[in-house]
């Protein structure tokens, strides 16, 4: 039971490059999350799928998009990459997008820098 | 919309010193979880707690939610060098209506 996968771990892209980030859970969760983590920023949402078959924006969604591929998988995508974008991306899930069952699972995180 | 502030922002303790962080919501919750991210590693969910005034206890970790539902408080007592990492308080006022706090980073000094 490996809980969240995400990929890669480390990248370093250019200026306008495109990229997707990989993750998948084999906890059989139903909502799935992107988050990007900055110094002094805490962890900001940047899209959620409640369910398999919808994606929604969260706090940060500029320069992103999201697939949910199936009930297991959850890809970030950045069509251009920035400088802004230089962070450490998290994907989680949780079984429910509420109480009791929204405790938030994280993978291990991917180091991402843009020059 | 909703902000989810801690304090402090950094904290340096002395082995075996407790340590606080606080919690603070701009609106209402309908529980807080709160979790744990080691220097390096991934966050990890600690405890949730629900009801107003509710007080949970984790070993030397105490858990502690407002009356009013818009704060709350993590407490460590006697701390070690394990305890050393971020911590994150998260307000939730609904589905999918999760704010992560910006974060207490703690070290220990052996």
């Amino acid at each position: 039971n490996a809980g969240v996968t995400q990929t890669p771990k480390f990248q370093v892209l250019k200026t306008g490059q495109s990229m997707t980030l990989q993750c998948a859970q084999d906890m059989n969760h139903n909502s799935m999350y992107w988050y990007r983590q900055d110094p002094g920023m805490g962890l900001r949402l940047i899209y959620y799928s409640a369910s398999e078959g919808t994606t929604d924006k969260g706090e940060v969604p500029n320069g992103y998009n999201v697939s949910r591929l199936n009930k297991r998988e959850f890809s970030l995508r950045l069509e251009s990459a920035a400088p802004s974008q230089t962070s450490v991306y998290f994907c989680a899930s949780s079984e429910y997008g509420g109480p009791p069952g929204n405790t938030i699972y994280f993978g291990e995180g991917s180091w991402l820098t843009v020059v | 919309g909703q902000q989810v502030m801690q304090i402090p922002q950094y904290q340096h303790v002395q082995e075996g010193e407790d340590f606080t962080t606080y919690c603070n919501s701009s609106t209402t919750l309908s529980n807080i979880q709160w979790y744990k991210q080691r220097p390096g590693g991934h966050p990890v969910f600690l405890i949730q707690l629900v009801k107003s005034g509710e007080v949970k206890k984790q070993k030397r970790l105490t858990f502690q939610f407002g009356e009013a539902k818009k704060n709350s408080s993590l407490h460590i007592t006697a701390t070690q060098t394990t305890d050393v990492g971020t911590y994150f308080c998260a307000g939730v006022r609904g589905y999918q209506k999760v704010t992560f706090g910006t974060g207490t980073k703690l070290q220990v000094i052996p």
